[in-house]
């Protein structure tokens, strides 16, 4: 029973390149919420998503960023031309229904030169 | 705008001690507050949690205590073992209606057991 999954683990980009960040839920799992955790600060919500819709965008940043969770494979965060800034873990969590507990996976942790 | 204060930043305790750490929330719209261990390396896991209907919640060595008036809750870890040194956050969401999925999560206690 594999928990929520998330790749690369680690992912180092130059400044200008982009960035996607996969995740896959827990099997039954259908929600898919991704969080970004900066160096000595808690998590902060960026998206949620269901299947082919974005429930609540609120968290992420306007410009450069993306996400995305088809009908068949994993859910995808982008970051277009990332900066310095973007270095952060990304953690996605995924659960079987908006108000039920939400399962964090491993993270992928973003480094930008 | 930090909408949950956690603190201490840092913790060291002795093995055998009590571990206590602090959270105050401000959206009164909050009634699920969750704990959440993390290790280097890993992602958050959920440790405990507890709704406002109760006062005190107790799994194992672990227990949260809630004070709805003054908008705090706390985590105790009895008995603290080297194996229980990790990054605690607390957590808080509504529970039903707009914006119930979205955790607003403290900024962490880093907690060291030395034997």
């Amino acid at each position: 029973n594999a928990g929520v999954m998330q790749n690369p683990r680690h992912l180092v980009r130059r400044r200008g390149q982009e960035a996607r960040l996969r995740c896959s839920p827990m099997k039954g799992h259908s929600h898919v919420y991704w969080y970004r955790q900066l160096p000595e600060e808690g998590l902060k919500f960026m998206v949620y998503l269901q299947k082919e819709n974005i429930i609540d965008e609120s968290g992420m940043p306007k410009e450069r960023f993306s996400a995305e969770f088809p009908k068949e494979g994993p859910s995808i965060l982008r970051i277009q031309q990332v900066v310095r800034g973007d270095s952060a873990a990304y953690f996605c969590a995924s659960s079987r229904v908006a108000d039920n507990e939400q399962f964090f996976g491993p993270g992928t942790r973003l480094t930008v030169l | 705008q930090q909408q949950v204060k956690q603190s201490p930043q840092s913790l060291i305790v002795q093995k055998g001690g009590i571990s206590i750490i602090n959270c105050a929330y401000e959206n009164t719209a909050f009634d699920y507050f969750p704990w959440y261990q993390q290790f280097p390396g890993k992602g958050p896991a959920l440790l405990i949690a507890i709704r406002p209907d109760v006062s005190e919640k107790k799994e194992g060595r672990f227990t949260i205590s809630f004070n709805k008036s003054a908008k705090q809750f706390s985590l105790h870890i009895m008995d603290s073992q080297p194996g229980d040194s990790a990054t605690y956050f607390c957590a808080a969401r509504p529970l039903g209606g707009a914006g119930s999925y979205q955790l607003t999560f403290g900024k962490g206690t880093k907690l060291s057991v030395i034997p």
